[in-house]
């Protein structure tokens, strides 16, 4: 199965800030399929991202994604105080589906 | 705007079985593909396994073959997913989450608001 790897863990910025996260497959990830998800404390995960870079339905054009092949690129271009949270990124290319272990954005 | 609602939190004994539900809002059980996707604490989400009602055709992780059974009933609209011989490294959140049926495996949106199974 494809392995996941996110960096970095721990990102500390301020609000206004710009925020780049990364995603390495250990394979190719067929057709890019990536997708990005943000999970806020307690709650269930929300998609932000599918196909590396198209954003899902009421997601702010503030986020956006990018790469191909084992090198993916979330970027959130001015950080507003609910993007605080942890993300992940998932491919979806090959069976099993597998996600990384996850990128904490915190208040600095 | 589609909601997955899941049934309740649950406390289980090691060796026994844990079953839980998930019921899709609005028309869309025909129509989509709706995944099991677990998360211990403090760690990344894990895929289970998947159905696909309309079709009746049900994929599992390997890591849960012969452990879990997902299943559909048409008539109520809702999804099941039973968990057997538990032990404590099943102790997790489990979320309900739809697919589209594009792709053999696919992103999740939306996903429910997850139910922790707590095995000791």
């Amino acid at each position: 199965e494809i392995v996941l790897t996110q960096s970095p863990g721990t990102l500390s910025l301020s609000p206004g800030e710009r925020a780049t996260l990364s995603c390495r497959a250990s394979q190719s990830v067929t057709n890019s399929y990536l997708a990005w998800y943000q999970q806020r404390r307690g709650q269930a995960p929300r998609l932000l991202i599918y196909g590396a870079s198209t954003r899902a339905t009421g997601i702010p054009d503030r986020f956006s994604g990018s790469g191909s092949g084992t090198d993916f690129t979330l970027t959130i271009s001015r950080l507003e105080p609910e993007d605080f949270a942890v993300y992940y990124c998932q491919q979806y290319g090959s069976s099993p589906s597998t996600f990384g272990q996850g990128t904490k954005v915190e208040s600095k | 705007q589609v909601q997955l609602v899941q049934s309740g939190a649950e406390v289980k004994k090691p060796g026994s079985s844990v079953k839980v539900s998930c019921k899709p809002s609005g028309d869309t059980f025909n129509t989509y593909t709706f995944s099991w996707v677990r998360q211990a604490p403090g760690q990344g989400p894990e895929w289970v396994g998947r159905i696909i009602p309309i079709l009746d055709v049900t994929n599992y992780a390997q890591n849960f073959q012969g452990r879990v059974t997902i299943t559909a009933d048409k008539s109520t609209s809702t999804v099941y997913m039973e968990l057997s011989s538990l032990r404590s490294e099943d102790t997790a959140v489990y979320y309900c989450a739809r697919g589209p049926m594009t792709t053999p495996t696919t992103w999740f949106d939306p996903w429910g608001q997850g139910t922790l199974v707590t095995v000791s």
